[in-house]
């Protein structure tokens, strides 16, 4: 069966240190890959998301993911952080098959940022 | 641009009553999720609904219901609210299901559901 773990419940970073969120997948077939994160009280929303094409993507606000499918992993990762992206992280992982829907998504990691 | 558009944000139920989580879309998407949230569980599908006319149960369908009412809506009916079903749920849209999606989903902003 398809799965996603993430390693790590929570995380607690300095501010301006980098910070790396693991999430691993488990999959024989290929997937699509995503990053979605959800501040206190709000729902989710995308990240950053990986389709095909070069394995290293990037989001707008810094934090960048690389696709390795050897390793089946897509961690997160950002070089300095900021106390705005204390947030929980949700990596997760779609695709169709014989018209069977899967998106499945890990149980999450939180990120608090301390000052 | 209401995007996933939710309600009640918040309730509480007793144990046996009944209650319809409402929630509406603008943006032309095919598909449509019920998600239910639980500390240290993540997200668990409950259903969903890959175009408007279809529903399917997702991970976690038991005393659940659902409407898709039309390609804006998607209702989930709690027909007897039992304390297990004490969560935060989310309503949430994509373009479509299909072979090889890779789909961003959207979602609203969370409906505090206690049943007591």
């Amino acid at each position: 069966a398809q799965s996603v773990t993430q390693l790590d419940s929570q995380v607690p970073v300095f501010e301006e240190a980098p910070v790396e969120l693991r999430c691993n997948y488990s999959s024989s077939v290929s997937v699509y890959l995503f990053w979605y994160v959800q501040y206190p009280n709000q729902g989710l929303q995308l990240l950053l998301k990986y389709l095909s094409g070069s394995t290293l993507v990037e989001s707008i606000n810094g934090f960048e993911a690389e696709f390795n499918k050897s390793q089946t992993s897509f961690h997160l990762r950002k070089p300095s952080v900021h106390i705005s992206d204390t947030a929980e992280y949700f990596c997760a992982v779609s695709r169709t098959t014989s018209g069977t829907y899967k998106y499945i998504f890990g149980t999450g990691t939180r990120l608090k940022v301390l000052a | 641009n209401a995007g996933v558009t939710q309600t009640p944000k918040f309730q509480v139920l007793k144990t046996g009553q009944s209650m319809t989580l409402q929630c509406a879309q603008d943006m032309n998407h095919n598909s449509m999720y019920w998600y239910r949230q639980d500390p240290g569980m993540g997200l668990r599908l409950i259903y969903y609904s890959a175009s408007e006319g279809t529903t399917d149960k997702g991970e976690v369908p038991n005393g659940y219901n659902v409407s898709r009412l039309n390609k804006r809506e998607f209702s989930l009916r709690l027909e007897s609210a039992a304390p297990s079903q004490t969560s935060v749920y989310f309503c949430a849209s994509s373009e479509a299901i299909r072979r090889g999606s890779g789909n961003t989903i959207y979602f609203g902003e969370g409906s505090w559901l206690t049943v007591v």
